[in-house]
């Protein structure tokens, strides 16, 4: 099974900071996926990325996949309290195994 | 369209009870995922079915099943409750016809507190 590794655990931050955070892993990805999760929901899916180096906007936050797809980051721009929550990156690992394998997730807190 | 949908939302069982917890899908989805969620593992997964079939399972004792009916609903149970089974479990609907894992949509989860 690939092991995903997030960094940093946990961040807070003031309104409008920037930040950005990591997803490793020892072997290539297939592809990834960046979920996030909010207090009392379930994970809702922010991207996937397939390409190594692809780059990817969803409003403020940037999603890059590392050339020799082994690690991603999450980049947010001007974050807001909306922000808040636990980042989640996760891979299926390729073949045709009908999982995902997540990591622990990057838990974050905007404060006003 | 409805997004999938678990219940009970919260339930506090005690040790070597069962549990039995549900999930309905979104409508036209065939497959369903079941997810265990704690603060010091994340999210792990349990099992996933389509079209009543499993077609994977993760790395849990046998007092964790599952099944899924012919109208794609799903359950799971928990027999034998130990104190570490307190967690969220979240279940995940996809259409299912790819062989390869695409977007999962997740219910809100089921809170299981043992004691």
């Amino acid at each position: 099974t690939q092991l995903l590794e997030q960094s940093p655990q946990f961040l807070s931050i003031q309104e409008g900071e920037n930040l950005t955070v990591y997803c490793n892993s020892s072997s290539v990805f297939s592809s990834l996926q960046w979920y996030r999760q909010e207090p009392g929901e379930g994970p809702v899916l922010l991207v996937t990325v397939v390409t190594g180096g692809e780059v990817k906007k969803l409003k403020r936050l940037t999603f890059q996949f590392g050339d020799a797809r082994k690690d991603s980051s999450l980049h947010i721009t001007a974050a807001q309290p909306g922000d808040t929550g636990l980042y989640l990156c996760a891979t299926d690992g390729g073949g045709s195994n009908y999982k995902l394998t997540f990591g622990k997730g990057t838990l974050l807190t905007v404060n006003p | 369209k409805a997004g999938v949908t678990q219940t009970p939302r919260y339930l506090i069982k005690t040790r070597g009870q069962q549990v039995t917890l549900s999930c309905s899908p979104i409508s036209g989805h065939r497959s369903v995922s079941w997810y265990q969620q704690t603060p010091g593992q994340g999210l792990q997964f349990l099992f996933e079915y389509f079209s009543e079939t499993q077609r994977n399972k993760g790395n849990f004792p046998g007092r964790f099943s599952g099944r899924q009916f012919s109208n794609s609903r799903s359950e799971m149970n928990v027999s034998t409750l130990e104190l570490g089974d307190s967690a969220l479990y979240l279940c995940a609907s996809s259409p299912g016809q790819e062989l390869v894992t695409g977007e999962l949509f997740f219910g809100e989860g089921s809170r299981l507190t043992v004691l």
